[in-house]
Parts: structure tokens; C-alpha cells; sequence
């Protein structure tokens, strides 16, 4: 049990809607990151947020946006979905810079 | 090329041997090193997070690390079928963006 957890696990979009994906981090955790994996690859840095502050991007566009909140919750949020957004998004987080990320089991977002 | 390399495999093993995955890399800036074990449909759990060369144990996995040869290695010994899993290696610099960089993830089946 990490303590991370997602919401929705699996979600179904269409092209050009947008989405906003959900993550509940164990309380104290105090940094929260967004990853994208595709299907067979490792997860990708999407963000990370700081005391709900992001101070940390990956090379993916501005359609991809987050919010982090003081009760430790967070969200991503993708604008004008594109077939390639299909894959699964992960959120971790972890007391501080010096401890290991944990994982919640994702969000599967499927782009139809 | 890729910051982090990993033979996604699959790799088939028959129950009791002893596993031995491998990740290479080229930015001599990472100096923290994780593994992840990943089933499907889950999130990545964290086995094992270290710092310094040389090796970590903990149960049956042991974790090397050679930051000469930039090389990491994850070991399972007396493997199980519940051992079947995707392993990820992950790592980060020290300071700055807490970024995870990934592995593609080796593909392991421990055959009964």
C-alpha cells in the first residue's frame, strides 16, 4: 500500500475533449510528479509540483497542466486530446527530494 | 541514444533461479538508483532505492550499482511465478528537477 491513489482508473475520451485526471498522496508528501507511460515503454516525466508549486517539466506541451492543493491532492489536466495521449498516467510522490517516489496504479485514458 | 538502457526481454526463467536484470547508462550526473517491479494493470512499486556504489540487500534482491561502468543491476535469487512482472530501472541527478528517468522495462516469467 503506497498510499497513492488515482481516480478514474480507466477512462474513455474522444479527440479534441479535454480531461482531468485525479491523485490523492499520502499526507506530508509534499512533492507530487505526473508520468506518462505507453503501452511497453517506461513512464515518462510529464511535471512535478512542490508544495503546489511545479518546479519541474518534461518535454511535453502545454496542453498538459497540473494543480497540486494543501490537502495533498492533485490533478493533470490534458487539453485538445490527441490519439497518441492513449496510455497510462501515474502520479507519485514522496516526503522530499531525498526520498524514493511511490506510485499510485494510474489512470488508463483511452483516445478514440 | 537513450539517457537509460534496459532489455525489455522477455525474459523466462524456470522457479529457484537466480534472475539478473540490467540497466546501462550514459549521464554520469545520476546518482540515485531505483528498481520497480510493475504487474499488470498496477503502478510501479518500489524494491529497492540506493545512492552509493556497491551492492544492497534486502530479502532475496540485491542491487548493484557500478558507477564507474555506469551499470546497475537488480538480482533475485530462489525466484517465484509471483516474481512474473515488469522491472523497471529508474534514476535521478541530485539536485534540481526531481525527475525520474525510466527503463523500458524487462518483461520476467518464472515458469512453475
Amino acid at each position: 500500500e503506497t498510499g497513492v491513489t488515482q481516480s478514474p482508473t480507466h477512462l474513455i475520451k474522444t479527440r479534441g475533449q479535454q480531461v482531468t485526471l485525479r491523485c490523492s498522496s499520502q499526507s506530508g508528501h509534499n512533492t507530487v510528479s505526473w508520468y506518462q507511460q505507453a503501452l511497453g515503454q517506461g513512464p515518462q516525466f510529464i511535471f512535478q509540483y512542490y508544495r503546489e508549486e511545479e518546479n519541474g517539466r518534461g518535454n511535453f506541451p502545454p496542453r498538459f497542466s497540473g494543480l497540486q492543493f494543501p490537502n495533498y491532492s492533485s490533478e493533470l489536466n490534458v487539453n485538445a486530446l490527441e490519439l497518441d495521449d492513449s496510455a497510462l498516467y501515474l502520479c507519485a510522490s514522496s516526503w522530499d527530494s531525498n526520498q524514493p517516489q511511490h506510485f499510485g496504479d494510474g489512470t488508463r485514458l483511452s483516445i478514440l | 541514444q537513450k539517457e537509460v538502457e534496459q532489455d525489455p526481454g522477455p525474459l523466462s526463467v524456470p522457479e529457484g533461479a537466480i534472475v539478473s536484470l540490467n540497466c546501462t547508462y550514459s549521464n554520469s550526473a545520476f546518482q540515485y538508483f531505483m528498481w520497480y517491479r510493475q504487474y499488470s494493470r498496477k503502478g510501479p512499486e518500489l524494491l529497492m532505492y540506493t545512492y552509493s556504489s556497491g551492492n544492497k540487500e534486502d530479502g532475496r534482491f540485491t542491487a548493484q550499482v557500478d558507477k564507474s561502468s555506469k551499470y546497475i543491476s537488480l538480482f533475485i535469487r530462489d525466484s517465484q511465478p509471483s516474481d512474473s512482472a515488469t522491472y523497471l530501472c529508474a534514476m535521478r541527478v541530485t539536485s534540481g528537477t526531481y525527475k525520474y528517468i525510466f527503463g523500458t522495462g524487462t518483461r520476467l516469467k518464472v515458469l512453475a
